[in-house]
């Protein structure tokens, strides 16, 4: 059973647009949720996380927001550039699975100029 | 400060080998965590290794095995390898009781 489904698989904006990548979670002991950005050849970096306590995290152009009665979290990316283009991975850990992280299985966001 | 640093950077094994990875977490960072990452996939969780021990284990056969050493470097080690085993070998490091990992660049395994 996939503990983190991830979508889209793919995703193109324009340069100053926004892009949406969701993912959901099974696991409701789940309490960490963090985003990565990975560049080819280059192991994942951790971009920015939440917890469920709070609704909606923003840093820089970077905004999670989290809906846990849905079991969802997204990742915005405001005024996309095309230094944003990677793929980009949601996790979740927590409960039993502490510090053991679920990944989803990633977006491949490619931001025209 | 350097962070996480993983060697060798590409591996090429043959069937049935045998294979040791090693990575050395970031400064002051007690706790290191193995990731496989196959192509197009998400990284999925091995093992992790804290005071020198195993404490967390995804869903990997007994192939799979690991050591930490006292100054917090690990190995991960793969016997009998497969070529379903190809795949980037992630090592992540963190303090122990702390969700933040940071990640190294990885390891590059071939199975022919």
């Amino acid at each position: 059973q996939q503990q983190v489904k991830q979508s889209p698989q793919s995703l193109i904006v324009q340069k100053g647009g926004i892009s949406i990548i969701n993912c959901a979670y099974e696991n409701t002991a789940f309490d960490y949720f963090p985003w990565y950005q990975q560049f080819p050849g280059k192991g994942p970096a951790l971009l920015i996380a939440i917890r469920p306590d709070v609704s909606e995290k923003k840093e820089g152009r970077f905004t999670i927001s989290f809906n846990k009665s849905a079991k969802q979290f997204s990742l915005h990316i405001m005024d996309s550039q095309p230094g944003d283009s990677a793929t980009y991975f949601c996790a979740a850990s927590g409960g039993d699975n502490f510090n053991k992280f679920y990944f989803g299985s990633g977006t491949k966001l490619n931001v025209k100029p | 400060d350097a962070g996480v640093t993983q060697s060798p950077t590409h591996l090429i094994k043959t069937r049935g080998q045998q294979v040791t990875l090693r990575c050395s977490p970031k400064s002051g960072h007690d706790t290191v965590s193995w990731y496989q990452q196959a192509l197009g996939q998400g990284p999925q969780f091995i093992f992790q290794y804290y005071e020198e021990e195993e404490r967390q284990r995804g869903n990997f056969p007994d192939r799979f095995s690991g050591h930490q050493f006292p100054n917090y470097s690990s190995e991960l080690n793969v016997n009998a390898l497969l070529l379903g085993d190809s795949a980037l070998y992630l090592c992540a490091s963190s303090f122990y009781g702390d969700d933040t990992q940071y990640f190294g660049p990885g390891t590059r395994l071939t199975v022919l």
